[in-house]
């Protein structure tokens, strides 16, 4: 079975450009999270869906960023400007029914 | 704001003692609680969780809990230098799935 998947796994961009990360969760997960690390700091939980659904955006820092998952499949989440701040591993995680949450590689985003 | 605590290390053990790593939690209304092991540049795996209080017990790694407390721990027993990762700790409270991780503990086994 094929764990969770990210794309890119580097992307590095100037400040005020926009970047879209994907996440593809194990098959058959209906929960799917971001999470980000940012330098020095521990993880921190960015939003959850259930199916295609936003269950709980809490963590999402600002309105500079949006994620989507159509369909209930894959997941995207894009910057848009991205600044300085938002440089870090950008983490997708997916669960079925239960809690316990399967990490994909991440996404390293540097913002120059 | 929630927080979870840990010993950012490094925890240096030889090969084949007991690796011990703690967690302190401040939300009370935490009710599930996970280790997960890092490799450098690498994803957080799962490798333990834990929901009641007492201890867990899946091969070489054993989870403890206890809420009154608001301590949870994960010891390795005959620690070998491929355990050498840093252990991250993660809660979750009643009703929400949203992970707070620690910053995790860095683990040396020496051969």
């Amino acid at each position: 079975e094929a764990g969770v998947t990210q794309f890119p796994s580097h992307s590095v961009i100037e400040k005020g450009q926009t970047v879209t990360l994907r996440c593809d969760p194990i098959s058959g997960h209906d929960n799917l999270y971001w999470y980000r690390r940012v330098m020095g700091k521990e993880i921190k939980f960015l939003l959850h869906f259930v199916k295609e659904s936003k269950q709980d955006e809490s963590g999402m820092p600002n309105n500079r960023f949006l994620a989507e998952r159509t369909g209930g499949t894959y997941s995207t989440l894009k910057v848009q400007p991205a600044e300085l701040e938002d440089s870090g591993v950008y983490f997708c995680a997916s669960s079925q029914a239960g809690i316990e949450q399967f990490f994909g590689p991440g996404t390293r985003l540097t913002v120059l | 704001q929630k927080e979870v605590e840990q010993n950012s290390g490094p925890l240096s053990v030889p090969e084949g003692a007991i690796a011990s790593l703690n967690c302190t939690y401040s939300d009370r209304g935490s009710q599930s609680f996970f280790w997960y092991r890092q490799y450098s540049g690498k994803s957080p795996e799962l490798i333990m969780s834990i929901y009641s209080n007492g201890d867990k017990e899946d091969g070489r790694f054993t989870a403890q809990l206890n809420k009154a407390s608001q301590y949870v721990s994960l010891l390795i027993r005959d620690s070998q230098p491929s355990d050498s990762a840093t252990y991250l700790c993660a809660v979750a409270d009643m009703g929400r799935r949203a992970l707070t991780f620690g910053s995790g503990t860095r683990l040396q086994v020496q051969p």
